[in-house]
């Protein structure tokens, strides 16, 4: 079956690093995708990695290892307005992705 | 219109009704899609769109059809709504199947 797993929620402090971990277990592979989504509102696209290593955009950095079909997203220096649910997910041989529940992030003062 | 937008905003509906969530985009994107979001679930994918004229069924198509007449415009039909079907929809549209798909702001409906 298709899987993917991510913490329910994590707290961190404002100005810390947090990471995020995402397993994926899908059917082919062709790619893994991180957004962020606000209380409320609608996903929007934060990062995409097909290729093993690290992505870095700003504070956001994303990393695949698909032999260990793994990824994780770094958030630097984070704010507060970085509290918001973020979701990973997976897409399959059949273009289809594959959501994780999200990861509640809180930030803390 | 800017984006991708979805209509009504929100609904209460009575079960058994018909009711269709409007969906349209202006980015001239070819794949369109329809998912449903509930608290402690993933994402998942009700039906797509690769192109106008095509339609695909996702995870849990179910109680639900969809068309695609043109590339703007993507509708969402409950035929005969069910209180299980309460939850927010999506529509996003990309450009093409593997690229980053973007979001409308979300129906969120309530079946009683």
């Amino acid at each position: 079956g298709q899987n993917i797993d991510q913490p329910t929620e994590m707290t961190a402090t404002e100005g810390a690093i947090v990471q995020i971990n995402c397993t994926y277990q899908t059917s082919g592979f062709n790619g893994l995708f991180w957004y962020q989504q606000h209380a409320g509102e609608a996903p929007t696209f934060l990062s995409y990695n097909v290729l093993d290593g690290l992505e870095e955009k700003g504070r956001f950095s994303s990393f695949l290892s698909r032999s260990k079909g793994y990824s994780y997203l770094l958030l630097k220096e984070l704010q507060m307005k970085d509290s918001a649910s973020y979701l990973c997910a997976g897409m399959d041989s059949n273009y289809q992705l594959i959501w994780g529940a999200g990861t509640k992030l809180i930030i803390k003062p | 219109i800017a984006g991708i937008t979805q209509a009504p905003t929100s609904q209460i509906l009575a079960a058994g009704r018909r009711m269709t969530l409007r969906c349209t985009q202006d980015m001239r994107h070819n794949a369109m899609y329809w998912y449903r979001q509930d608290l402690g679930l993933g994402l998942r994918l009700i039906h797509y769109s690769n192109t106008a004229g095509t339609t695909g069924k996702g995870e849990v198509p179910d109680g639900y059809s969809v068309s695609r007449a043109n590339t703007d415009d993507f509708p969402l039909t409950l035929a005969s709504a069910v209180p299980s079907q309460t939850s927010v929809y999506f529509c996003a549209s990309s450009d093409s199947r593997v690229n980053e798909q973007f979001f409308g702001p979300g129906t969120r409906l309530t079946v009683l």
